[in-house]
């Protein structure tokens, strides 16, 4: 079946430490998004990736990384500089072809500080 | 600039009762218009959107929106709710002028009592 595959669901983050949050889709779709879910605040844009090679930053980019070396991987870091990383952190994938079209989710990684 | 607002954190409902969750948006440009719903734990799922036409817009689950250009509202609506149907509900909005950036609302919850 195709889809979006996120691991861990679940990840625990010591202070200092950076961690690396894995998407994966068999979509074939050109853009992947990170998005970043916090109870009453919908979910806001971290990073997304139009295509292999390139990727912008969204409304939240600081403290993140990201890296696009492959068309159905889009891996997020949460580094130290990331002062609050608590959240729950969703994965999405769209096709190129138009801007009309909608995303797909994974099942998201819930992030927890130690 | 592009947002979206959710005025409702939480709507109830009994079961059987027509429900509404309302949506206002601000764009530049024609918008395209999308809902979701998630469910504990999990991603995002898409329920309909809204690209061009007829205002009415039908999706799954019995779901349907209406586009109201004057009023920049995109209201979801079901005529018969279900127990089943509670959950949290996202809009969502892209501008037509370009770009891959989707904005979504704060979420709302849906409670539908037996």
């Amino acid at each position: 079946d195709g889809g979006i595959t996120q691991s861990p669901k679940y990840l625990f983050r010591k202070e200092g430490q950076n961690v690396t949050l894995s998407c994966e889709q068999n979509l074939n779709h050109d853009a992947m998004y990170w998005y970043r879910q916090d109870p009453g605040q919908g979910l806001r844009l971290i990073y997304y990736s139009q295509i292999v090679n390139d990727f912008q930053k969204g409304d939240i980019a600081e403290g993140y990384s990201v890296s696009r070396e492959k068309k159905e991987s889009f891996p997020l870091t949460v580094t130290s500089a990331q002062k609050n990383p608590t959240a729950f952190y969703l994965c999405a994938s769209s096709t190129r072809r138009a801007n009309n079209e909608k995303l797909f989710f994974g099942s998201g990684t819930q992030l927890s500080v130690l | 600039a592009q947002s979206v607002a959710q005025p409702e954190d939480q709507v109830n409902v009994a079961e059987g009762n027509p429900l509404t969750v309302k949506c206002t948006y601000s764009v530049s440009g024609n918008p395209y218009l999308f809902w979701y719903v998630q469910y504990p734990n999990r991603g995002l799922q898409f329920l309909l959107k809204y690209i061009t036409g007829d205002n009415l817009v039908k999706g799954s689950y019995g779901f349907e929106a209406e586009f109201n250009k004057s009023q920049t509202s995109f209201h979801l609506k079901k005529p018969s709710a279900l127990v089943s149907d509670s959950a949290l509900y996202f809009c969502a909005v892209r501008a037509n002028t370009g770009g891959f950036k989707t904005i979504f609302g704060a979420g709302t919850r849906l409670f539908v009592k037996a």
